[in-house]
């Protein structure tokens, strides 16, 4: 079965400067997607960003970027230029390239600093 | 755009009480997902359906069946409720195959008193 780790339970950044949160993962297959997920005090589920397995070149979207290391199971999720709007919890997810379900890490709480 | 629709978004029922929450997937999305969030804890897996046919299943208990229907709307039904299924329930959509994004509706929150 496939997991997925947020070693950081929770993690703070000043306004405007730049925030990695990390993710690893555990798989035994070559064929998968990883995702981001943002979820504010709304509790509502944004996706973020995502990036398929098979693509060597890093997903980016405005602010946010990953760094996917395949070998190494890793899936980290940069945010550059944080905002206030970003603070919330934030989950890694994996999803099999054959399968329907989410697995999701345990989250890392977010919060940003004026 | 449209964005998946849940209904209520909130209950309260009490102990042995049945629920059906509602899910409205995104117009053309064939597949639906239900999660079960906890206090605290991240979202688990219940069930999907892709074109009205289960297509996964995850940790759901038996006192709850779903099914999706022609429209595609789907029912998430919990029979003999227990204090631990207080939690926040989660739909999502998809379209099947295409970029395997799942969109997730805002949630329904179940209290059990």
């Amino acid at each position: 079965a496939q997991t997925v780790t947020q070693s950081q339970p929770e993690m703070s950044v000043q306004e405007a400067e730049t925030v990695t949160l990390s993710c690893t993962y555990d798989t035994s297959e070559s064929d998968y997607y990883l995702f981001w997920y943002k979820q504010p005090p709304s509790r509502q589920m944004i996706l973020v960003i995502r990036q398929e397995a098979y693509k060597q070149q890093n997903a980016t979207e405005n602010r946010f970027s990953v760094n996917f290391q395949k070998a190494a199971k890793s899936f980290s999720l940069k945010i550059s230029d944080s905002q206030l709007g970003d603070a919330a919890m934030y989950f890694c997810a994996y999803r099999s390239a054959n399968g329907n379900k989410l697995v999701f890490g345990a989250g890392t709480i977010l919060r940003v600093k004026s | 755009a449209a964005g998946v629709i849940q209904s209520p978004r909130h209950l309260i029922k009490e102990k042995r009480e049945t629920a059906t929450l509602k899910c409205y997937p995104i117009p053309r999305h064939d597949t639906v997902y239900w999660y079960q969030q906890g206090p605290g804890q991240d979202p688990q897996f219940l069930i999907s359906f892709y074109e009205k046919m289960q297509s996964d299943k995850g940790s759901i208990p038996d006192r709850f069946s779903a099914q999706q229907f022609s429209d595609y709307h789907s029912e998430l039904n919990m029979s003999s409720l227990e204090l631990g299924d207080s939690a926040l329930y989660f739909c999502a959509s998809s379209v099947a195959g295409v970029k395997n994004e799942q969109y997730f509706g805002p949630g329904t929150r179940l209290t059990v008193t």
